[in-house]
């Protein structure tokens, strides 16, 4: 079973700053199968990137992900103030979904 | 546009059962898997299980095999979780979301499930 954890578990930035998220397997898994997903309080999660690098539909460019293996990185370029919210990422195997333990991105 | 729209909030007592729904529209339900995740209070994200509506083959994760029932009709384009014995711990907001192979491209709004002597 893949693991995916998650860091920082809370990154304290401000608007307009620069946020890089982390994301790493347990062992390596495709790039293909790997998503990234935004939650805001009271909301249900939005899906940002899949196949780790591609954004999902009305996504703006200041989101970007890379990685490849075991190590996989959500950034958002300049912060917005509606982009302080819970990331997850996410990986498709063997019929199994995994969502790692989340990165809360809060205001400094 | 495609939307998934769950069932209203419910609260039980130990030991009820209860069954959860997702209704989708504006795209064809029969040809896309949907999944169930839970979130328990202040908590992350986890897989329950998915169907295909197409012909309702169900895929449960481990941690829920036995635990919940995913079941789907066709005919009204909808997707149930269902409990037969809800335990306190089964507390929690439920989603369900459309997949796209390997990853949740439309989510429901939630469903929250209050389980309360």
């Amino acid at each position: 079973e893949i693991v995916l954890t998650q860091s920082p578990g809370t990154l304290s930035l401000s608007p307009g700053e620069r946020a890089t998220l982390s994301c790493r397997a347990s062992q390596s898994v495709s790039s293909s199968y790997l998503a990234w997903y935004q939650q805001k309080p009271g909301q249900a999660p939005r899906l940002l990137m899949y196949a780790a690098s591609s954004r999902a539909t009305g996504i703006p460019d200041r989101f970007s992900g890379s990685g490849s293996g075991t190590d996989f990185t959500l950034t958002i370029s300049r912060l917005e103030p509606e982009d302080f919210a819970v990331y997850y990422c996410q990986h498709y195997g063997s019929s199994q979904y995994t969502f790692g333990q989340g990165t809360k991105l809060e205001i400094k | 546009e495609v939307q998934l729209v769950q069932s209203g909030a419910e609260v039980k007592k130990p030991g009820e059962s209860l069954k959860i729904s997702c209704k989708g529209s504006g795209y064809s339900f029969t040809s896309y898997w949907i999944g169930w995740v839970r979130q328990m209070p202040g908590k992350g994200l986890e897989w329950m299980g998915i169907i295909y509506p197409g012909d309702s083959d169900t895929r449960y994760s481990p941690s829920f095999q036995g635990q919940v029932t995913i079941s789907a009709d066709k005919s009204i384009s909808t997707a149930y979780l269902q409990w037969s014995s809800l335990k306190a711990s089964d507390t929690a907001m439920y989603y369900c979301a459309r997949l796209t192979g390997s990853d949740f491209d439309y989510w429901g709004q939630g469903t929250l499930v209050t389980v309360s002597s």
